[in-house]
C-alpha cells in the first residue's frame, strides 16, 4: 500500500464548476501537509500549505486537512480554463522527506 | 528571480552513455533535491543533500550518482545509461527546517534510446 493515495483522473468540468481533489494516506506522523500544480511542461509550484487540520483558503483555493481521517482536500471554487494541470497532494514528518501522491489531472473546458 | 535552474532543458542519449544533469539554486538553501518523474508512479526521490558535501541515498537511488561540491549546485550523473532511466528529471530545494516546503525546477526531459 502506498503512503499517499491520490485518484491520478483525469478529471474534466466546465469552467465556473467546483472542484474537489482529494488524497489519502496511512502515516499518522505526517505533519504538513501541501498542494503542488504543475503546468504542462514545467515544475511543480507551491500551491497551498498547511500543518494542521481545518480549513486555509487562498482566493478561489480552499485545501482542508482532517488529521483523523487520514484524508485532504484542495477545493477550487469558479474554475477556470487556466486552472487545467496536473494537481499534486504532499505531506511530510519530521524527517524532512516529501511523500508524494500520484496527481491528478485536471481539465476545465471554457 | 531565477529560483532553481535546470540544464540541459532536454537531452537523448544513447544506452551506455554518461551525462551530468546540473542543478542550480539562488535561494541560499540548505537542502537540494533530485527526482524523477514517471507516469504512473509520480515523483520519486533519487538522491538529495542537506548542504554542501553532503549526499543521501533517496527512493531510487540506483545508477546515480550526485555531487554537491558548491552550496548552490547540485549535480546528478547517470555513468551508463539506461532505457529505464528514461524520464523527467526534477531538482528541488529547501530551507531545511522541517515546516518550509520544497521549490522545483522546470525538469530535463531525459530520453536513453
Amino acid at each position: 500500500q502506498k503512503e499517499v493515495e491520490q485518484d491520478p483522473g483525469p478529471l474534466s468540468v466546465p469552467e465556473g464548476a467546483i472542484v474537489s481533489l482529494n488524497c489519502t494516506y496511512s502515516n499518522s506522523a505526517f505533519q504538513y501537509f501541501m498542494w503542488y500544480r504543475q503546468y504542462s511542461r514545467k515544475g511543480p509550484e507551491l500551491l497551498m500549505y498547511t500543518y494542521s487540520s481545518g480549513n486555509k483558503e487562498d482566493g478561489r483555493f480552499t485545501a482542508q486537512v482532517d488529521k483523523s481521517s487520514k484524508y485532504i482536500s484542495l477545493f477550487i471554487r469558479d474554475s477556470q480554463p487556466s486552472d487545467s494541470a496536473t494537481y499534486l497532494c504532499a505531506m511530510k514528518g519530521n524527517t524532512g522527506k516529501l511523500i508524494f501522491g500520484q496527481g491528478t489531472t485536471l481539465q476545465v473546458k471554457p | 528571480n531565477a529560483g532553481v535552474t535546470q540544464t540541459p532543458k532536454f537531452r537523448v542519449l544513447k544506452t551506455g552513455q554518461s551525462m551530468t544533469l546540473l542543478c542550480a539554486q539562488d535561494m541560499n538553501h540548505e537542502y537540494m533535491y533530485w527526482y524523477r518523474q514517471d507516469p504512473g508512479l509520480g515523483l520519486r526521490l533519487i538522491h538529495y543533500s542537506v548542504g554542501e558535501g553532503t549526499t543521501a541515498k533517496g527512493e531510487v537511488p540506483d545508477g546515480y550518482n550526485v555531487s554537491r561540491l558548491k552550496k548552490q549546485n547540485f549535480l546528478l550523473g547517470l555513468e551508463s545509461a539506461a532505457p529505464s532511466q528514461t524520464s523527467v528529471y526534477f531538482c528541488a530545494s529547501s530551507t531545511g527546517y522541517s515546516n518550509q516546503p520544497q521549490h522545483f525546477g522546470d525538469g530535463t526531459r531525459l530520453s536513453i534510446l
